[in-house]
């Protein structure tokens, strides 16, 4: 079955970068984009940006362009999200998810989630 | 870029239908038949209940039905079960991007 199991819950300081990561089984990683999409508490989802993990190519939703990287290693089947110069509002429960094969803008399967708290 | 915009809440009893509208722009849901719809419980990831519009997944009962109409799109919940009560967002492909709404909260009377 497919999973995506992602990495712990982080606390870091205003200013700090964070790095989370997102292990895929139970399908072919390269054959499926990653996307991100994060959740501040209470509140509703926002994309963040996508990856294909063959390619490596990426596309990041405005807002994020410059602080930003999602990266991927293939030999152990993971995918990573990369925020910098973190700030107060972006603590989130951040989400990794599959995207569906040939359906544009559509997720099939979502990662458990990682809360990161921003905080001095 | 805005949110897709949903009703905040949304109300039925059980055996009731609801529906849930997602209004957007002629550059997003006008403009693809890529819209979904996911339902998401308290402390859960969302689950995709609906894509390309009408289309659902394998599992998802057929109580859950789309549809979209120029720029806005609607998500139908008929005979409403207890389990049904959770936020639903919309989303929608737009160039290169992916737009969620603001999510709407169904409560099961």
């Amino acid at each position: 079955q497919v999973q995506l199991v992602q990495s712990g819950a982080e606390v870091k300081k205003p200013g700090a970068s964070v790095k989370v990561s997102c292990k895929a089984s139970g399908y072919t990683f390269t054959s499926y984009d990653i996307n991100w999409v994060r959740q501040a508490t209470g509140q509703g989802l926002e994309w963040m940006g996508w990856m294909n993990p063959n390619s490596g190519n990426t596309g990041y939703a405005q807002k994020f362009q410059g602080r930003v990287t999602m990266t991927r290693n293939t030999s152990i089947s993971t995918a990573y999200m990369e925020l910098s110069s973190l700030r107060s509002e972006d603590t989130a429960v951040y989400y990794c998810a599959r995207g569906m094969r040939g359906v544009a803008g559509t997720i099939d399967y979502w990662g458990q989630g990682t809360l990161v708290t921003v905080s001095s | 870029q805005s949110a897709l915009t949903q009703p905040a809440s949304v109300s039925g009893s059980p055996g009731q239908s609801i529906t849930i509208s997602c209004t957007g722009t002629s550059s997003d849901v006008g403009g693809y038949n890529y819209v979904s719809w996911y339902q998401q419980h308290p402390g859960k990831a969302p689950k995709l209940m609906i894509y390309e519009v009408s289309n659902r997944p394998s599992g998802v009962p057929d109580r859950f039905s789309g549809s979209k109409s120029g720029n806005t799109a609607s998500l139908t919940i008929s005979g409403l079960q207890a389990e049904d009560e959770a936020d639903y967002y919309c989303s929608s492909y737009t160039s290169s991007s992916t737009q969620f709404g603001g999510g709407t909260k169904l409560t099961v009377l």
